[in-house]
Formats: C-alpha cells, structure tokens, sequence
C-alpha cells in the first residue's frame, strides 16, 4: 500500500513564526502536491514537484515556498506564518504514468496560526 | 479556466438506497478524472480513477462513469450502508504533471 505521512496532525503556531511541514512518502512517486482545504473553498494547489529539486507554483503560492532535496520528501514552508494561513494542509503523490495514475493523500496536518 | 462543479452540496438517504453523485466539468480536455472520499478531518482516500479514455470504472458497490463530451461523471453507490457517510469529492486532471482540480464535494448521510 502506498503510504503518506504528515510530520503532524495538529500545530499551533504564532503568527510571524516559520512554520515547515514535512510530507513523506514510500512508493518512489516521481510527483508530489501541497494542497490547502478551506470550507467553501475547497481544495487548492499550492505548490508540486515533479522531481527532486524541481517546485512549480500552483494556484496560491504566495506566502509559501517549498524544499524538495529527496524524492520521497516534500516540505512546505511558511516564511512568516499569518492568520489567514490558518488552514488543513494535504500532502500528496503520484508515480508520473503516461495515462495518468492515482494521487494518494496524507492524512493532513491542521494548522491554526494565532 | 477549469471549474469543477458537484451537486448536491448535501444527500441523506436511507440505509439500502442506490444513489448516485455527480460532477461536472467545463472544459472536456482532461487526463484523467479520480473520485475521492474524505472522512471528517482527515484525508482524502482515493476511490476511483478514470482515465480520460475510459467510459467507467468499478469497485465493489461503486461504479463511476465518465462523459467527456458533455463534461460529467457520476458515482454509483449501490446498498447504501450507515459507513458510506463521508464527504465525496471529485477531481480532474488537466495533464500529465496531475495537478487536480477540485469540486467542493458532495456531504453525503446514509442513516440506519
């Protein structure tokens, strides 16, 4: 079974903090996404990966960048954590297959910035 | 710019029905489609994928089809059970790097 995990459940941080999440995963996946989940927003990319050292920004990369120095770990980082951050952040991979394979999701780390 | 489109927002039905959820998409160039469940607070489980070649998928009570033509796909879930209950989302891919695009999901309630 394909297995992501998230360095945390839940963080608490303050705001101007540095925060780092830590994604791994154990299946070789070329590809891996940062994702945010807001209620009545949904899902939204932040950043992906298609390979070591290699980001694109996603759809709100502002506030945020990433390290990818290993393929099977992807880190998300807010330079100077803000409230409006406070969110459910989802990791997630992918093997790069030509028809297109499944993405597989951790299991999410909540982060709440006062 | 892709927008992916889920109704309803929220199902309850009893224990037993067949249901069935749906998604639309506005721009039929996709790779792949893939739907989700997410249990409340935690991550998304991958229940399907259809590639963009393919007209359905099945496992177990779920089928999923998919229509590119005319921008939809819908979840079959056939016996209902009280465990089915999660939020279920849908996805499209746009290429093959696999970024998704998301619906806002479906809240579905399966009551015994």
């Amino acid at each position: 079974d394909v297995k992501v995990t998230q360095s945390s459940r839940y963080l608490v941080k303050r705001t101007g903090e540095k925060v780092f999440l830590e994604c791994v995963q154990d299946m070789d996946h070329e590809n891996m996404f940062w994702y945010r989940q807001d209620p009545g927003l949904g899902l939204r990319l932040i950043y992906f990966s298609y390979d070591v050292k290699m980001k694109e920004k996603g759809d709100i990369p502002e506030g945020y960048s990433v390290s990818r120095e290993k393929k099977e770990r992807f880190s998300l980082i807010l330079e100077s954590a803000s409230t409006n951050q406070t969110s459910m952040y989802l990791c997630a991979s992918r093997s790069q297959g030509g028809g297109g394979s499944e993405q597989y999701f951790g299991p999410g780390t909540r982060l709440t910035v006062t | 710019k892709q927008e992916v489109t889920q109704i309803p927002a929220a199902l309850s039905v009893p224990e037993g029905e067949n249901l069935v959820l749906n998604c639309s998409f506005t721009d039929s160039a996709i790779y792949n489609l893939q739907w989700f469940r997410q249990d409340p607070g935690k991550g998304l489980t991958s229940l399907l994928l259809i590639q963009s070649s393919q007209r359905e998928q099945t496992s177990g009570r779920l089928n999923a089809s998919l229509d590119k033509s005319s921008g939809r796909s819908t979840l079959y879930i056939a016996a209902s059970q009280p465990g089915d209950s999660a939020t279920y989302l849908c996805a499209v891919s746009e290429g093959s790097q696999g970024n998704l695009i998301f619906g806002k999901g479906t809240k579905l309630s399966v009551k015994p």
